[in-house]
C-alpha cells in the first residue's frame, strides 16, 4: 500500500541524455511536488502541480519540464542532462488546503540521478 | 541566506546522551514541521507546532516553538541508533504556497 511511489529508485546515465522519472500518488490528494535533494542534503522545491494545474515553478532550467496526466501523477523530464543535475529527486503530494494549516506533505522515497 | 537556519549542521554522539537542535528565522510563522529521514528515503513528519510557547512530545523527543513563532528546537532524551538520520525542520509560506525547508541537521547515534 505505498502511498507515493516513484520510479526508477537509481538512474545512471550519460551527460547530454533525456531521461525521465515517473511519480503516482494513492492518496488523493490534490498537489503534488518535485523537489532537487543536493549533495549537501538540501531540499528545495522545484515544482508543484493543484488539480493538473502548475502551481509553482522555481527558477528551475528550462530542460526540466514535469507532466501531469491526472490527479495521482506527476512525472519530470529532464532534458540534456547536465553534471550539476546529480542529486536525489523527491516526489510529494498533500492536500494543499491542510498543508497551509498545518497539515503533513507525503514524500517518495527517492530517485537518485548521476549524471557521468 | 536561508530562510530556516537550522543547527548544528552534523552531530555526532554516544548512545544514552541528549542532545538539542534548533531550527531559527527572522520570520514569523503560523506554523513549523519537523521531518525525520532516513538513509534511502523521504522525508517523515514528527510533529506539526501551531501555538507560540507550544511543547509537543513524541516518546523521548521533545519539540518547541518559540513564543514569538520564529524558531523551534527539538530535543531527543537518552538517543539510541535508531535516532541517527537528517531531522529537517520545514514551515509554510503563504507566499507560494509551499513548504521551505531547513539545510537540515545529521545525527549519528553509536552505540
Amino acid at each position: 500500500d505505498t502511498a507515493v511511489s516513484q520510479t526508477p529508485k537509481y538512474l545512471v546515465t550519460q551527460m547530454g541524455n533525456d531521461k525521465s522519472i515517473k511519480c503516482e500518488q494513492n492518496l488523493g490528494h490534490d498537489t503534488m511536488y518535485w523537489y532537487k535533494q543536493d549533495s549537501k542534503k538540501f531540499l528545495k522545491i522545484m515544482f508543484s502541480y493543484n488539480n493538473k494545474e502548475l502551481i509553482i515553478n522555481e527558477t528551475v532550467p528550462n530542460r526540466f519540464s514535469p507532466k501531469s496526466p491526472d490527479k495521482a501523477h506527476l512525472n519530470l523530464h529532464i532534458n540534456s542532462l547536465e553534471l550539476g543535475d546529480s542529486a536525489v529527486y523527491f516526489c510529494a503530494s498533500s492536500h494543499l488546503k491542510r498543508l497551509a494549516g498545518g497539515g503533513e506533505q507525503f514524500f517518495g522515497p527517492g530517485t537518485r540521478l548521476t549524471v557521468l | 541566506t536561508q530562510l530556516l537556519e537550522q543547527s548544528p549542521q552534523f552531530l555526532s554522539i554516544q548512545e544514552g546522551e541528549n542532545l538539542t537542535v534548533y531550527c531559527n528565522s527572522s520570520s514569523v510563522f503560523s506554523s513549523l514541521q519537523w521531518y525525520r529521514q532516513e538513509p534511502g528515503e523521504g522525508p517523515v513528519l514528527l510533529v506539526t507546532v501551531v501555538t507560540g510557547g507550544e511543547v509537543k512530545k513524541l516518546k523521548r523527543l521533545t519539540f518547541q516553538f518559540g513564543d514569538a513563532r520564529k524558531d523551534s528546537s527539538l530535543h531527543i532524551t537518552a538517543a539510541q541508533p535508531g535516532d541517527t538520520g537528517l531531522y529537517l525542520c520545514a514551515a509554510f509560506m503563504e507566499y507560494g504556497n509551499k513548504l521551505v525547508f531547513g539545510a537540515g541537521t545529521i545525527l549519528r547515534v553509536k552505540s
